[in-house]
């Protein structure tokens, strides 16, 4: 079984420029998370899907942060523009409906902002 | 809020000397507790998931407890070997709030051959 995907696994971007991060999650898992982690700290969520629904994105800054789910399966996570504090390691995560408890944890992508 | 904390943030053992790597908790009405596992560059690795009427779990040389009441969990590892070498963190999953994940912010292992 194929884990959770994400690209690219590394980027690296000016100021003010604008960045897009996608992820596949694992086959038949309906639920889908993006995290940030800042270096030396653990994960954060930023929002959280259910099918196509965002449910919980209260951590999500939407004042340059956006995030979509269309058919229920890849998610896109984009930024613009970027901030020098943007600068972290993006996660997603997908868990099943069968085994909500348990989250499953792709590489991540490494931003840095310049 | 629940806040998540995880000292020592760094470690450093000899191989063969167990680990214990301590986890605290704010707010003890949690669902589950769970420990990860993150090589460098790496996602998370899921070690062990405890509930929260459970007091232990263990798989292999890893056993972590957990007291709700005192919101303390830790991890032991015995017999580290370097391969162990890894940022361990910890999770609660908060009873009320869906499937959320409260992460503390690590400790990073480094066992010396």
């Amino acid at each position: 079984e194929a884990g959770v995907v994400q690209s690219p696994r590394y980027k690296i971007i000016e100021k003010k420029q604008p960045v897009a991060f996608w992820c596949n999650p694992i086959s038949g898992h309906n639920t889908l998370y993006w995290y940030r982690q800042n270096l030396g700290q653990g994960p954060e969520l930023l929002i959280r899907y259910e099918n196509e629904e965002a449910v919980d994105d209260s951590q999500l800054p939407k004042d340059r942060f956006s995030a979509e789910r269309l058919k229920g399966v890849d998610s896109t996570l984009k930024i613009q523009p970027a901030e020098l504090g943007d600068s972290a390691v993006y996660l997603c995560a997908s868990s099943s409906r069968t085994k909500r408890s348990e989250q499953f944890f792709g590489p991540g992508t490494r931003l840095t902002v310049l | 809020k629940q806040e998540v904390t995880q000292i020592p943030a760094a470690l450093s053992v000899p191989e063969g000397e167990n680990l214990v790597l301590n986890c605290s908790f704010t707010d003890s009405a949690i669902y589950n507790l769970q420990w990860f596992r993150q090589d460098p560059g790496k996602g998370l690795t899921s070690l062990l998931l405890i509930q929260s009427s459970q007091r232990e779990q263990t798989s292999g040389r890893l056993n972590a407890s957990l007291d709700k009441s005192s919101g303390r969990s830790t991890l032991y590892i015995a017999a580290s070997q370097p391969g162990d070498s890894a940022t361990y963190l910890c999770a609660v999953r908060e009873g009320t709030a869906g499937n959320k994940l409260t992460f503390g912010g690590g400790t990073r292992v480094l066992v010396k051959p």
